[in-house]
């Protein structure tokens, strides 16, 4: 069965510093690997997504993750983060399901929070 | 392009009455919609995917009498939670996915509907 595990539930940073949010999934078949980012009361927003290709993937708001597949690793960084990017992040997976589609597979987010 | 909308943005209602939440894809026509929801600092959960023109699939665990789905056309899911009851409070979620979707069968979120029972 396929599964995604965000290791941590809530990241603290300061401004200005680097920010690693980590994602890990499991599957037996080909994934298509995904970050998005959620503000309060707000719907969600696509980060970055990787298909194929340059194992690292650049996204909106100066975020990139990499693909490390001997890993089954898909982790989200930003050099330096600001009071803005304070969110919920989450990690997910698009899996084939039934003839041509393919569905989701969600992990339990984690929540930044950018001190100044 | 691919985007999506919910009508309305919040609601609160009477424990027992029911509410209709639409999904609108505003600029391409929307073969299949999910909705899901998402408690407090948690993650989203799937509910049900709909077709357009068929019964929606409900995942395991969700009433389907009382969350009703219908998706009669391209553009418009509604989702109608009956004899709501505070413990269905929720933030409600509907994404979309198109032909435009390509092989990558990637949804489009709404903004998502802040549901209030009291």
């Amino acid at each position: 069965a396929q599964s995604v595990t965000q290791l941590d539930s809530q990241v603290p940073v300061f401004e200005e510093a680097p920010v690693e949010l980590r994602c890990n999934y499991s599957s037996s078949v080909s994934v298509y690997l995904f970050w998005y980012v959620q503000y309060p009361n707000q719907g969600l927003q696509l980060l970055l997504k990787y298909l194929s290709g340059s194992t690292l993937v650049k996204g909106i708001n100066g975020f990139e993750a990499e693909f490390n597949k001997s890993q089954t690793s898909f982790h989200l960084r930003k050099p330096s983060v600001h009071i803005s990017d304070t969110a919920e992040y989450f990690c997910a997976v698009s899996v084939p399901e039934t003839g041509n589609n393919r569905k989701l597979i969600w992990g339990l987010g984690t929540s930044l929070a950018v001190n100044p | 392009g691919a985007v999506v909308s919910q009508h309305p943005s919040w609601v609160i209602c009477k424990s027992g009455t029911s509410v209709k939440i639409e999904c609108r894809s505003l600029d391409f026509q929307a073969t299949t919609m999910f909705w899901y929801r998402q408690f407090p600092k948690q993650s989203l959960m799937l509910m049900a995917t709909s077709n357009e023109g068929s019964k929606a699939t409900y995942e395991q665990g969700v009433e389907k009498d009382k969350f009703l789905i219908n998706h009669a056309s391209l553009t418009l899911s509604t989702l109608t939670v009956t004899s709501a009851h505070p413990e269905d409070s929720s933030f409600y979620i509907c994404s979309a996915r198109g032909a435009a979707s390509g092989s990558l069968n990637e949804q489009f979120f709404g903004p998502g509907t802040r549901l209030t029972v009291l």
